[in-house]
């Protein structure tokens, strides 16, 4: 049974960087057939996709997040990061990673690890 | 790109049905067969209900349907349950000009 699972500081001061990581069990980040998400969702507020990547190389980035995100992976411990620099009190979320089905017919996330709270404070 | 619009709250008592909508644009729902919803109860991680559209994973009850007219998208749960009370997120691609995935607002279900 495919799970995910993310890890990480809970607490990051301002202007740092946020680092998290996403531990895939039951699938293999190089098979080829999905995309891996992040995705987040501020206390009390909507889910927000951050970016996808593909094994390849091939990574998608939310518009407004671009310029301070980064995802990359690990194969040899099939995990994926999340690198968040410059935080502010903005990027205080819930932080999920997700299977992403991408394709002519496809865009959804499926499943999802159970989150993993971020504060940014300093 | 904007969020994609979701009325903030419905609600229906058991065994009704209710209807969330899902409005975007011709940019994203109205382009894309890319249309998702998702289900959240308080505390726990979104689960996935629909994709392309209309389609049901398995395990999901078949109380649950999709629709899309347009530039808008329709998540239907039929025969409401308490355990339907939850939070509603739909999801579309919206790549017009570069790979871009944007989340409805959310929509908040009581079942009285």
């Amino acid at each position: 049974q495919l799970q995910l699972q993310e890890s990480g500081p809970g607490l990051v001061r301002p202007s740092e960087t946020l680092s998290l990581s996403c531990t895939v069990s039951g699938d293999s980040l190089s098979r080829g057939i999905y995309y891996w998400a992040w995705i987040r969702q501020p206390p009390g507020k909507g889910l927000e996709w951050i970016g996808s990547f593909y094994y390849s190389g091939s990574n998608y980035y939310n518009p407004s997040l671009k310029s301070r995100v980064t995802i990359s992976q690990d194969t040899s411990k099939n995990q994926f990061s999340l690198k968040v620099t410059s935080v502010t009190a903005a990027d205080t979320a819930m932080y999920y990673c997700a299977r992403h089905s991408v394709g002519a017919t496809n865009n959804w996330f499926d499943p999802w690890g159970q989150g993993t709270l971020v504060t940014v404070s300093s | 790109q904007s969020a994609l619009t979701q009325p903030a709250s419905v609600s229906g008592s058991p065994g009704q049905s209710i209807t969330i909508s899902c409005t975007g644009t011709s940019s994203d729902v109205g382009t894309y067969n890319l249309v998702s919803w998702y289900q959240q109860h308080p505390g726990k991680a979104p689960k996935l209900m629909i994709f392309e559209d209309t389609k049901r994973p398995s395990g999901v009850s078949i109380r649950f349907s999709a629709s899309r007219s347009g530039d808008t998208a329709s998540l239907t749960i039929s025969g409401l349950q308490p355990e339907d009370e939850a939070d509603y997120y739909c999801c579309s691609y919206a790549g017009s000009t570069s790979f871009d995935v944007i989340f409805g607002g959310g929509t908040k279900l009581s079942v009285l």
